[in-house]
């Protein structure tokens, strides 16, 4: 199994709403990272874990807040968006220890009204 | 930190003539390196990566790239496009034992055109 798989693949929520963005995989990976991407921009990081440990934080706002409840599964909890983090978010996972890529799973669309 | 360029951010071609798409990095520490494409509404998908060992990888759809030491280059070729490559891509460096950080270029739109 080569697959990252992320739920929901849509999400339209307002500012008030609380939700939650979930990735699996079950490559043995212990890496696994949230990007955020804009329509025709590069992946940008926000948070990566390294055997369930939050290991890079690249100064996201609090009202993102990453979870990695076991080695398969990584949460992004969203509270009080804006309407400009509305984009595709992509998680993704690699081996920690080994050379090797990224797995992209094919990310949660974000739409903040 | 890295830096990864893609000086060419948009590359119309005809189908079936050839194409490249180039991919400079800016260290000199030994790297991983990595092309991803990315389909409209769709995830990274790998194209192909160079770890170690012959400089002229091979990957999927019959896209090839050359790793070039001396001028930090990693640029990505095919000897004949279909209209089915138009899409992005994206240069990716990986920095030996220095970690799970990723270090991805600004991006190429190749648009083919029947």
């Amino acid at each position: 199994d080569t697959e990252v798989t992320q739920t929901p693949k849509h999400l339209v929520m307002g500012m008030t709403n609380k939700k939650s963005l979930k990735c699996e995989q079950h490559m043995g990976h212990r890496a696994m990272y949230w990007y955020k991407q804009k329509a025709k921009k590069p992946p940008e990081l926000m948070f990566v874990y390294s055997y369930e440990k939050l290991s890079i934080n690249e100064s996201v706002p609090s009202r993102f807040s990453p979870e990695c409840p076991n080695s398969s599964l990584l949460n992004l909890h969203l509270h009080a968006l804006q309407p400009e983090d509305s984009a595709l978010y992509l998680c993704a996972s690699s081996q920690s220890s080994n050379p090797g890529e990224l797995f992209f799973g094919e990310g949660s669309r974000l739409t903040v009204l | 930190a890295q830096s990864v360029t893609q000086l060419d951010s948009q590359v119309p071609v005809f189908e079936e003539a050839p194409v490249e798409l180039r991919c400079n990095y800016s260290s000199s520490v030994s790297v991983y390196l990595f092309w991803y494409v990315q389909y409209p509404n769709q995830g990274l998908q790998l194209l192909l990566k160079y770890l170690s060992g012959s400089t002229l990888v091979k990957g999927i759809n019959g896209f090839e790239a050359e790793f070039n030491k001396s001028q930090t280059s990693f640029h990505l070729r095919k000897p004949s496009v279909h209209i089915s490559d138009t899409a992005e891509y994206f240069c990716a460096v990986r920095e030996l034992n220095t970690g799970n950080q990723f270090y991805f270029g600004t991006g190429t739109s190749l648009t083919v055109i029947p």
